[in-house]
C-alpha cells in the first residue's frame, strides 16, 4: 500500500474553509484515495473518495492533482464539531488486498470560535 | 452506508482471561472483514484480514495464537484476546465494505 504523510496538526477558524494535504507519491494505478476522520475513542467516519477527478459531496470536496501524487480535502465552512483527525488513505477497492488500508499519523484539525 | 456494530463497546477483564468482540454488519454482506488496534495517541494499526470461511490472514507481528479471528458468516467476524495481559489493552475496530470501508464503533478493552 502507498504511503501517505499529513500535517502532524491545523488550526482553522470556525466557518472558515479547512484546507488538509495529503502526499501520497508512490500511489499506483488502482489506488483510490480515501479520507476518513475519527472523533476521539469513535470509529474512522467515511468521508470522500476519488481516483483521479476532484470529488465533491455533502461533507467534503476532494481536490487530486494531475499527477496524483498529491490531494487537498476542503471542508468548506468548518465548524467546531469537525474538530477530529483526519486521515488520508490510499487503497485499492477490487481485487487482492482490497479494502486493506494502512493508517499514517493523519492531522489532528482544531476548529476554534 | 453500511451499517457496521461491535459488541462490547467496552470491557474490562482480568489479566489471563479470554475476551470476544463481535463486528456485525446490519445491513451489508462482506466476505472480507478488517481488524485494527488502536493505542492511546497513535493510529489505527491493522492486525488482521478476516475472510468468510477461511482463515484469516495476520499482519507481520500479530500472533495468530493469541488473536482468535472466526469469520463463520458474511455478516459476522469475531476477534478473541485470548490470554489477556495489560498490554493487551486497547481500541480494536473492525471495517468492512466493497469501495469505501466502512468502520464499526470501536470497542476499548481494558486488562487488569
Amino acid at each position: 500500500d502507498a504511503k501517505t504523510t499529513q500535517p502532524t496538526s491545523m488550526d482553522c477558524a470556525e466557518g472558515r474553509a479547512a484546507n488538509l494535504p495529503c502526499n501520497h507519491s508512490t500511489i499506483s494505478g488502482n489506488e483510490y484515495v480515501y479520507w476518513y476522520r475519527q472523533i476521539h475513542s469513535q470509529g474512522p467516519q467515511y468521508i470522500i473518495h476519488g481516483l483521479k477527478n476532484n470529488e465533491t459531496n455533502e461533507m467534503a470536496s476532494l481536490i487530486i492533482t494531475e499527477d496524483r501524487k498529491s490531494s487537498t480535502l476542503i471542508l468548506p465552512h468548518a465548524t467546531l464539531r469537525d474538530t477530529a483527525v483526519y486521515y488520508c488513505i490510499v487503497f485499492k477497492n477490487v481485487g487482492t488486498n482490497a479494502g486493506k488500508s494502512t493508517f499514517g499519523d493523519g492531522t489532528t484539525l482544531t476548529v476554534k470560535p | 452506508g453500511a451499517v457496521v456494530s461491535q459488541h462490547p463497546s467496552w470491557v474490562i477483564c482480568k489479566s489471563g482471561t479470554s475476551v470476544k468482540i463481535e463486528c456485525r454488519s446490519l445491513d451489508f454482506q462482506a466476505t472480507t472483514m478488517f481488524w485494527y488496534r488502536q493505542f492511546p495517541k497513535q493510529s489505527l494499526m491493522l492486525m488482521a484480514t478476516s475472510n468468510e470461511g477461511s482463515k484469516a490472514t495476520y499482519e507481520q507481528g500479530v500472533e495468530k495464537d493469541k488473536f482468535l479471528i472466526n469469520h463463520a458468516s458474511l455478516t459476522l467476524s469475531t476477534l478473541t484476546v485470548t490470554s489477556a495481559h495489560p498490554e493487551d489493552s486497547s481500541f480494536y475496530i473492525c471495517s468492512m465494505g466493497h469501495n469505501e470501508q466502512f468502520f464499526g464503533p470501536g470497542t476499548r478493552l481494558t486488562v487488569l
